[in-house]
């Protein structure tokens, strides 16, 4: 088990710029989630899948933000046309659809729109 | 729909004082509840959990919490600080099976003065 990672750590782009970050879960967790947190704030849900099927996904994911789990391994989540606004934590976490639900989390991709 | 509510940003305790995390929580379906604990720059470390079995839930590093329904709380406390335990303290619900996405407070910042 090496717990979830996400990729890159930390990303600085230019207003405007498409961005895309990979996370990877552990590797027997079927779910996978995405949340976004701002500085000062609790982690805010995004969207998940469950294998590769995406279950749900917030009102706070416009049009600009698309995610994928194409294998059901990796995640890929994708903004295009950044905004200022997009500048935070963008947190990854696994777990199983069997037993407790628990997330367990990665640590984050921190992304900076100049 | 499910909230939850952390009372105050910020907590402080000197070392080997008691700690105590408020939680309150809404649910319209019986929740799971968790507290994670965040580290600078770091992605969310799970604490504890409560997922319907024992009311009074042990967790890592001295932490336990207790679940009370008719107050709709889940309260964390430590008997003893740490200069370690300084951190950001987030509370957070879901609901079971395909209602799995937490919703968390804005977290609570603990200080501890040597």
């Amino acid at each position: 088990d090496t717990g979830v990672s996400q990729n890159p750590r930390h990303k600085i782009t230019k207003r405007g710029q498409n961005v895309t970050f990979r996370c990877d879960p552990i590797s027997e967790h079927n779910r996978l989630y995405w949340y976004r947190q701002t500085l000062g704030q609790g982690p805010e849900f995004l969207t998940y899948f469950q294998n590769e099927a995406q279950l749900e996904k917030s009102r706070l994911l416009s049009d600009r933000f698309s995610a994928e789990r194409p294998k059901g391994s990796f995640s890929t989540l994708e903004i295009q046309r950044t905004e200022q606004g997009d500048s935070a934590m963008y947190l990854c976490a696994s777990g199983k659809s069997s037993g407790t639900d628990t997330q367990y989390f990665g640590p984050g991709t921190r992304l900076t729109v100049l | 729909a499910q909230s939850v509510t952390q009372l105050g940003s910020h907590v402080s305790v000197s070392e080997g004082a008691l700690v105590l995390l408020r939680c309150n929580y809404s649910s319209s379906v019986p929740p799971y509840l968790f507290w994670y604990v965040q580290y600078p720059n770091q992605g969310l470390q799970l604490l504890l959990k409560y997922t319907s079995a024992a009311t009074l839930v042990k967790g890592i590093n001295g932490f336990e919490a207790e679940f009370k329904k008719s107050e709709t709380s889940f309260h964390l406390t430590k008997p003893s600080a740490h200069m370690s335990d300084a951190a950001e303290y987030f509370c957070a619900v879901s609901g079971t099976g395909a209602n799995s996405k937490l919703t968390f407070g804005k977290g609570i910042t603990l200080s501890v003065r040597p």
